[in-house]
């Protein structure tokens, strides 16, 4: 039940893309497709941008999507904007609980 | 539209329990899956613990021996009980779906005498 590893942080500038990684095992992120990923600004609640793997909830702009290659997964953002800049996290399923990544800081430059 | 709020003391006694309910508004508790996440200040998310509304229930396996999740379907409310909490129980806690769709505002909790 260790959390998914995750960077620390990521940067970019406006208009240019950045990928964040999401490693578990193959009891989570490798033996499930059900990995989620959050966008969390400061003193919101997170916000679902990606179920799935690399379904997007309606509403979220197809700039945002998910993959995933053995046990990793991940989240690339295309044509940053000024809003982009959060909290990212990923969570997966492991079974018959959930865990989450350890969480990404984006910076927009 | 799914509306989650969470309402409960906002300070715990050290060795004390801490209690907290979500009420579920604009789509019936039978529908989904409910979850507790919670996340210290300046740290990440940590999923807590499931319900489903015919009983079943899902736990973090380092918490299972201090919580209990329940439901009340006829109030439309799911509940979290954490035994024996500590300076490390103080967090933000938000209820939500399973799905991690729909999300509460969230409840600071602080554990300090």
């Amino acid at each position: 039940q260790s959390a998914l590893t995750q960077p620390p942080s990521a940067s970019e500038s406006p208009g240019q893309s950045v990928t964040i990684s999401c490693t578990g095992t193959s009891s989570d992120v490798g033996g499930r497709d059900s990995v989620s990923w959050f966008q969390q600004h400061p003193g919101k609640a997170p916000k679902l941008i990606i179920f799935d793997v690399t379904k997007r909830p309606s509403g979220v702009p197809d700039r945002f999507s998910g993959s995933k290659s053995g046990n990793t997964a991940s989240l690339t953002v295309s044509g940053l904007q000024a809003d982009d800049e959060a909290d990212y996290y990923c969570v997966s399923s492991a079974g018959s609980f959930y865990v989450f990544g350890t969480g990404t800081k984006v910076t927009v430059l | 539209q799914v509306q989650l709020h969470e309402s409960g003391p906002g300070l715990v006694n050290p060795s004390g329990t801490l209690s907290l309910t979500c009420t579920v508004s604009g789509v019936s508790i039978s529908s989904y899956w409910w979850s507790w996440v919670r996340q210290p200040p300046g740290r990440g998310l940590e999923w807590i613990a499931e319900i489903y509304h015919a009983g079943n229930t899902g736990y973090k396996p380092s918490l299972k021996s201090r919580v209990t999740i329940s439901m009340d379907r006829s109030k439309g409310q799911f509940f979290l009980r954490l035994n024996s909490v500590t300076a490390a129980d103080t967090a933000m806690y938000y209820c939500s779906t399973s799905s991690f769709a729909y999300w509460g505002q969230g409840t600071l909790v602080t554990v300090s005498s």
